[in-house]
């Protein structure tokens, strides 16, 4: 059965104070890793997809890297505005996936001045 | 917003009683998902379309029904609202091929007391 575990659950950082969230996957064939950013009361927004094992994104202060078993959101020198919930998501085979997603259960990040 | 309009925001409703959400969209995408999101457990995916009239079960599917008569509006159906269907409902738009990144709304809380 596919599975995505994210952790930790929750993340308190200091502004500047680099760190790393993990998402772990065990899927049948990945056709996709997605990370999305979650404010409270709104829905999820898009952030990066990576494919293939090796792959790397970057978006301000924001790194997704991408092994065979899992991927790492780096959130280098964190801002307040930083804080959010990071969901990991894993789009798997068979080829009638119809673009369905698998969630991981978040990682809630607060970042204090 | 990626063009996603979900209504009503919130409701409040009797336990047994029928609720419809409304999902409607601008962007012409022929892929639509309803996800429920409750702490703990992430997003989960209710019911899919793949086109007008083409529908199928998620993961979580026992209580709702779905109905597509237009490309923009995806509905949602808790045929007799249970408190265990509580949660926040999130409406999604996707191109739908593998690889392609979900797109999501900004949510209905529903509570049934």
């Amino acid at each position: 059965e596919d599975q995505v575990t994210q952790s930790p659950e929750a993340l308190r950082l200091q502004e500047g104070e680099s760190s790393s969230l993990n998402c772990s996957y065990t899927v049948s064939g990945l056709r996709g890793l997605f990370w999305y950013r979650q404010d409270p009361g709104k829905g999820p927004e898009f952030l990066f997809t990576l494919y293939s094992a090796g792959e790397e994104k970057e978006k301000e202060r924001l790194k997704a890297t991408l092994t065979k078993k899992e991927s790492f959101l780096h959130i280098t020198a964190p801002k307040p505005e930083d804080s959010a919930t990071y969901l990991c998501a894993v789009q798997a085979s068979p080829t009638d996936s119809w673009g369905k997603l698998q969630f991981g259960a978040g990682t809630q990040v607060v970042v204090t001045p | 917003d990626a063009g996603i309009t979900q209504s009503p925001r919130h409701k409040v409703t009797e336990t047994g009683t029928p609720v419809t959400l409304r999902c409607h969209q601008t962007e012409n995408h022929r892929y639509m998902y309803w996800y429920r999101q409750d702490p703990g457990h992430g997003l989960r995916l209710i019911h899919y379309s793949y086109g007008v009239k083409d529908t199928d079960k998620g993961e979580v599917s026992d209580g709702y029904s779905v109905s597509r008569s237009k490309t923009e509006d995806f509905l949602l159906t808790l045929e007799s609202a249970t408190s265990s269907q509580t949660s926040v409902y999130f409406c999604a738009i996707s191109l739908g091929w593998e690889g392609t990144e979900a797109f999501f709304g900004q949510g209905t809380r529903l509570t049934v007391v």
